[in-house]
């Protein structure tokens, strides 16, 4: 009940095109789902989140689609960049901030 | 913005020695530290919530004779990898919020490459 599935666990994306990213979750407590992006030998740095009380959120390229009765999230990145290219991971908590992290998709952006 | 700094970046030990990582809210006060543990091509995985002034909270399968954590001021809490074996080889990695609960954003730290040989 306590994990977060993140699929596909690898991603190659043409420069311009959309990147996907899906997670989904058992536990109907989670009420944050923040995205977060870690490159090589780096800590993640949080990208955007989102809340169940809305269905999506943009911030700049970066959009998360929210379907709570699915219990299922993702993360697109419109107009993807070579400099985009990461490991990108979901994840939820419980109005804390413990979170649970998804397994992570390695994102390559090819020019 | 929020900033956590992590020291050191990268650390070599030998088997049996231990290795104390730091971790530090350079701009804010942080309560509530998290320790996680990432091995290659994996996902973090929570090791233990460190509070300020208390015993810090391990998870399940942690061994908090072994893992040591200290938070002894707002800023800063220490993960002490006691005894440490080659299976301790791992990314370890802090974070910390400014505020405690209600889904503050949590800020990383750039993680700690530790090597036992």
């Amino acid at each position: 009940q306590q994990q977060v599935k993140q699929s596909p666990q690898s991603l190659i994306v043409q420069k311009g095109g959309i990147s996907i990213i899906n997670c989904a979750y058992e536990n109907t407590a989670f009420d944050y789902f923040p995205w977060y992006q870690q490159f090589p030998g780096k800590g993640p740095a949080l990208l955007i989140a989102i809340r169940p009380d809305v269905s999506e959120k943009k911030e700049g390229r970066f959009t998360i689609s929210f379907n709570k009765s699915a219990k299922q999230f993702s993360l697109h990145i419109m107009d993807s960049q070579p400099g985009d290219s990461a490991t990108y991971f979901c994840a939820a908590s419980m109005n804390t901030d413990k979170l649970i992290f998804g397994t992570g998709t390695r994102l390559q952006v090819f020019p | 913005g929020a900033v956590v700094s992590q020291h050191p970046s990268r650390v070599i030990c030998k088997s049996g020695t231990s290795v104390k990582i730091e971790c530090r809210s350079l701009d804010f006060q942080a309560t509530t530290m998290f320790w996680y543990r990432q091995f290659p091509k994996q996902s973090l995985m929570l090791m233990a919530t460190s509070n300020e002034g208390s015993k810090a909270t391990y998870e399940q399968g942690v061994e908090k004779d072994k893992f040591l954590i200290n938070h002894a001021s707002l800023t800063l809490s220490t993960l002490t990898v006691t005894s440490a074996h080659p299976e301790d080889s791992s990314f370890y990695i802090c974070s910390a919020s400014a505020a405690v609960g209600n889904n503050s954003p949590l800020h990383f730290g750039n993680g700690t490459r530790l090597t036992v040989t």
